[in-house]
């Protein structure tokens, strides 16, 4: 079956602008989670979304924001883009049926989105 | 939320069974070990994960220590398609009601043929 879809998987800003990145997950999965990749911070959490719920939130400025759509398709968002925003987004779904039981549950990841503030 | 320590690197021949350790010292009771690992240009792939037993699977075994505070993924035979930076993964529950993951930098494993 298909995997994660994460587009666009390269785009460059400028700072002040706005970015959405969308993600496909898996045929099934109603969990979906983001996460920021870069060099200095390492993999940092995002958020969660699940049935399009937002479940967690991390650590990071309102300027970030998601939503998931019913079809369990979910798209991130940047607002004001800052020069330390330049990452790599990442997306994963899982198979998370009940809350309770998604610490086991395995997370399937896209390849991500390179994303470029200049 | 819980942290996880892990070497920055370990090198390893081909063939030969590779140890990554990870450090969880605070570990909290509901809180499951995962391993991923990333290959450039790719996203986290899963590897194994347990709660409290050690785990096999067909890519690799986990010992997960007694006390929980410390877990080792273990390679049996080291391929070169098996350099790759490991990730050690807490998904613990959160007050928002779900499982949320709190990744270590990472060891970049380095195999040489």
């Amino acid at each position: 079956k298909a995997g994660v879809t994460q587009t666009p998987r390269y785009l460059i800003k400028t700072r002040g602008q706005q970015v959405t990145l969308s993600c496909s997950p898996i045929s099934g999965h109603r969990s979906v989670s983001w996460y920021q990749q870069t060099p200095g911070q390492g993999l940092q959490f995002l958020f969660e979304y699940f049935s399009e719920t937002q479940r967690n939130k991390g650590n990071f400025p309102g300027r970030f924001s998601g939503r998931q759509f019913s079809n369990s398709r979910s798209e991130m968002n940047v607002s004001t883009l800052e020069l330390g925003d330049s990452a790599l987004y990442l997306c994963a779904s899982s198979s998370a049926l009940r809350t309770d039981s998604s610490g086991a549950n395995v997370l399937t990841f896209g390849a991500g989105s390179r994303l470029t503030v200049l | 939320d819980a942290k996880t320590t892990q070497p920055n690197s370990m090198e390893s021949n081909e063939e030969e069974p590779v140890h990554l350790p990870c450090n969880h010292s605070t570990i909290s009771g509901t809180d499951y070990i995962h391993w991923y690992r990333q290959l450039p240009s790719q996203g986290p792939e899963y590897v194994i994960h347990g709660l409290t037993s050690n785990v096999n699977n067909r890519m690799a075994s986990l010992a997960i220590a007694e006390d929980r505070k410390s877990s080792t993924l273990i390679l049996h035979r080291a391929t070169l398609r098996d350099a790759a930076v490991y990730y050690c993964i807490l998904r613990g529950w959160s007050s928002g009601g779900s499982y949320i993951p709190t990744f270590g930098r990472g060891t970049s494993l380095i195999v040489h043929p």
